[in-house]
C-alpha cells in the first residue's frame, strides 16, 4: 500500500518570503500522480498543483512550484512571494496511474501560517 | 460551471438517528469518492464509485455506513444508527476516470456533529 508522509505539522513564513513544504511517499509503482491540495479555514479542498511521475520537469503554477525527486520519492511544494491568503492546511496526495485504483492517499497535512 | 455540490453543509443530530449526506458530482465526471476528515485520522477514503459501481468500500468503518450511487448525478452516504464518534467532516469528490491526469474536485464538505 502507498503511504504519504508530511513531517512538518506546522510551518510559518513572513509575507513576501518563500517557504517549502515537504512530502515523501512510498510506492512500488512507476506510474502515478502527486498532488498538493490547500484547505483554508473555509474547509474547501482546493487543488494547488499536480505532477505526473513520468514527467521529469517540475510542475509550476504561478507562485507555486514543486521539487519532484522520483528516486528519493520526494515531492516538496515551494510557495514564493507568500501572501496572507496562502495561510491554510496543505495536503500532499498520491494517486496510482494504473488500473482502477484512482483513489487519493493523503498525508497528514502541514499548517502554514503567514505573518506580516 | 457548477462544482461538486454537497448537502447539507452542516448537520447536527442525536446519536441513534439516521443521517443521510448527499452529493452531486460535476456533470460528465464518472468517478465519485467519499472521504472523511477527522483530527485523529486525517483524510481517509471511505468508498469510491466508477460509472456508478462501487469499486472499493474497504474504508467504510462499519455496517452502519452505506453508500449508494443510483445514477451518474447523485450519491448518498448514510449512517444508521449514528454515534458520536462519527462526528467529522465528510467530503465528496468527483473526477473523470479514464483521462490519465484528471484530478479530483472536492465539494465543500458536510460537517456532521452527533450529540
Amino acid at each position: 500500500a502507498q503511504t504519504v508522509t508530511q513531517s512538518q505539522p506546522e510551518m510559518s513564513v513572513q509575507e513576501a518570503e518563500t517557504v517549502t513544504l515537504s512530502c515523501t511517499y512510498d510506492t512500488s509503482e512507476s506510474d502515478y500522480y502527486l498532488f498538493w491540495y490547500k484547505q483554508p479555514p473555509s474547509r474547501q479542498m482546493i487543488l494547488v498543483i499536480r505532477q505526473e511521475a513520468y514527467k521529469q520537469q517540475n510542475a509550476t503554477e504561478n507562485r507555486f512550484s514543486v521539487n519532484f525527486q522520483k528516486a528519493a520519492k520526494s515531492f516538496s511544494l515551494k510557495i514564493s512571494d507568500s501572501q496572507l491568503g496562502d495561510a491554510a492546511m496543505y495536503f500532499c496526495a498520491y494517486r496510482s496511474g494504473t488500473g482502477t485504483a484512482s483513489k487519493l492517499t493523503f498525508g497528514t497535512g502541514t499548517r502554514l501560517q503567514v505573518t506580516l | 460551471d457548477a462544482g461538486v455540490i454537497q448537502s447539507p453543509r452542516h448537520e447536527v443530530t442525536e446519536m441513534g438517528q439516521e443521517v443521510t449526506l448527499r452529493c452531486k458530482p460535476i456533470s460528465g465526471h464518472n468517478s465519485l469518492f467519499w472521504y472523511r476528515q477527522t483530527m485523529m485520522r486525517g483524510l481517509e477514503l471511505l468508498i469510491y464509485f466508477n460509472n456508478n459501481v462501487p469499486i472499493d468500500d474497504s474504508g467504510m468503518p462499519e455496517d452502519r455506513f452505506s453508500a449508494k450511487m443510483p445514477n451518474a448525478s447523485f450519491s448518498t452516504l448514510k449512517i444508521q444508527p449514528s454515534e458520536p464518534r462519527d462526528s467529522a467532516v465528510y467530503f465528496c469528490a468527483s473526477s473523470f476516470y479514464g483521462a490519465r491526469d484528471q484530478p479530483q474536485h472536492f465539494g465543500d464538505g458536510t460537517r456532521l456533529s452527533i450529540l
